[in-house]
């Protein structure tokens, strides 16, 4: 079975400060795809990244970033120098399996709130 | 116009109407979905299509109709809900229909069943 845990419910920071969201997975497959995506107040759900479970390459766009580690199982995203638009509802997803006939398995979601 | 529109973006209706929610895509993609938001949980697959035909149905109660008339449009017909159906319903649409490939998704409709 596949999970993936998002254990941070609500984070609060100050705009400039620096915040890392973390995600653990779980899954048996040794093939799968890794997701982030956006959600702010207007609904939408916006993707912000996919990576491969044999790219374990850190990537960085901009004041995003993020670190995948097989050996723990997690895909962390860190905003640099946080803003007031970063604050959103920020989701972890996972699609298992070489196949892809396995949907997407979504976090709870974690609320990112960045205050002036 | 963006990639993915939903209307209405707000739907209000009582257990005995009957209504329906709209999706369209702007990307040339083949694959389509349903997802249902509630609160407090994680995003729920309902329905997915692939090059117009139905590849998942995800348990879901008849109450819920999906119908795909062509591979850039989504309908979710909707009748007899019940009050916990109130959610925010989202539709993605993705290139390949595959659960790996990228899915893009709309503002969503906040629907409140009273």
């Amino acid at each position: 079975a596949q999970k993936v845990t998002q254990a941070q419910t609500e984070i609060s920071v100050v705009e400039k400060e620096d915040v890392t969201l973390d995600c653990v997975y779980e899954t048996r497959d040794t093939t799968y795809y890794l997701f982030w995506y956006k959600q702010p107040p207007s609904g939408e759900l916006v993707f912000l990244i996919r990576r491969n479970s044999f790219d374990e390459q850190n990537e960085i766009s901009g004041r995003y970033s993020w670190n995948f580690q097989k050996s723990t199982s997690s895909f962390n995203f860190t905003i640099t120098a946080s803003q007031v638009v970063d604050s959103a509802v920020y989701f972890c997803a996972l699609s298992a399996g070489v196949s892809g006939n396995t949907p997407l398995v979504f976090g709870k979601g974690t609320r990112l709130s960045v205050i002036a | 116009e963006t990639g993915v529109t939903q209307t209405p973006r707000h739907l209000v209706m009582g257990m005995t109407n009957k209504k329906s929610l709209k999706c369209e895509q702007h990307l040339g993609h083949n694959a389509m979905y349903w997802y249902k938001q509630s609160a407090k949980k994680p995003l729920e697959l309902m329905f997915v299509y692939s090059l117009e035909e139905r590849v998942e149905n995800n348990s879901v109660p008849s109450r819920f109709s999906p119908e795909c008339p062509n591979s850039s449009h989504l309908f979710l017909h909707l009748h007899t809900l019940q009050p916990e159906d109130s959610a925010l319903y989202l539709c993605a649409s993705s290139q390949g229909g595959r659960f790996f490939d990228t899915q893009y998704f709309g503002p969503g409709t906040r629907l409140t069943v009273l």
